[in-house]
């Protein structure tokens, strides 16, 4: 099976401070995603990824960038935390170019900013 | 963008009972899936299913894509089962696909 893991389950952090979210997947896929997920909201995108070192935004890339530097991590980057960044944060990969692969999601980190 | 609906928004039922879980889409995909959140957070995948139907245990999900919908049967209810239940489907976005979530359909199964 496809195994995605998030470094951390839970993380709180101050404001201000650069927060790193890891994500590392172990069966090759080209594609990774960054989402988050409030209530009421819903999964939203953030950002994703088809390739090393290639990055897409999402619906709501404001306040995030992402780095992806081998095929296996896809890390999301706050670059100064906000109390609105308080949410559950959501990685997933899927694997190949074009259609026909399902997508497989971490079990998540919940970040609270104080 | 493409739109997806689930319905109802939140499902009480007792435990043994059988739940239909619906998705609606507004354009034609060619990814559909149905997860399971549970109550830690954790996205299951539960089916990879643009057309037609699938089994498993005592889940089953239809997709009839001509006409834009899925549904998600789950039989002889547990308590295990309580937690959300999302529909996704693929959209291309800048050349790559990407999935765009429903609103989700809170599922509780009393003992």
């Amino acid at each position: 099976d496809v195994k995605v893991t998030q470094s951390s389950r839970y993380l709180v952090k101050r404001t201000g401070e650069k927060v790193f979210l890891e994500c590392v997947q172990d069966m090759d896929h080209e594609n990774m995603f960054w989402y988050r997920q409030d209530p009421g909201l819903g999964l939203r995108l953030i950002y994703f990824s088809y390739d090393v070192k290639m990055k897409e935004k999402g619906d709501i890339p404001e306040g995030y960038s992402v780095s992806r530097e081998k095929k296996e991590r896809f890390s999301l980057i706050l670059e100064s935390a906000s109390t609105n960044q308080t949410s559950m944060y959501l990685c997933a990969s899927s694997g190949g170019q074009g259609w026909g692969y399902g997508y497989t999601f971490g079990s998540g980190t919940r970040l609270t900013v104080v | 963008g493409i739109q997806v609906e689930q319905s109802p928004p939140d499902l009480i039922l007792q435990e043994g009972a059988n739940s239909t879980l619906r998705c609606n889409f507004s354009d034609s995909v060619n990814n559909l899936q149905w997860f399971h959140q549970n109550p830690w957070g954790q996205l299951i995948n539960l089916f990879y299913i643009p057309s037609g139907t699938k089994q498993n245990g005592r889940l089953s999900a239809t997709t009839v894509a001509t006409e834009r919908y899925s549904l998600l049967y789950i039989s002889s209810s547990q308590t295990t089962d309580s937690g959300v239940y999302f529909c996704a489907v693929d959209q291309i976005h800048q050349g790559a696909q990407k999935l765009v979530f429903g609103q989700g359909t809170r599922l509780t199964i009393n003992p």
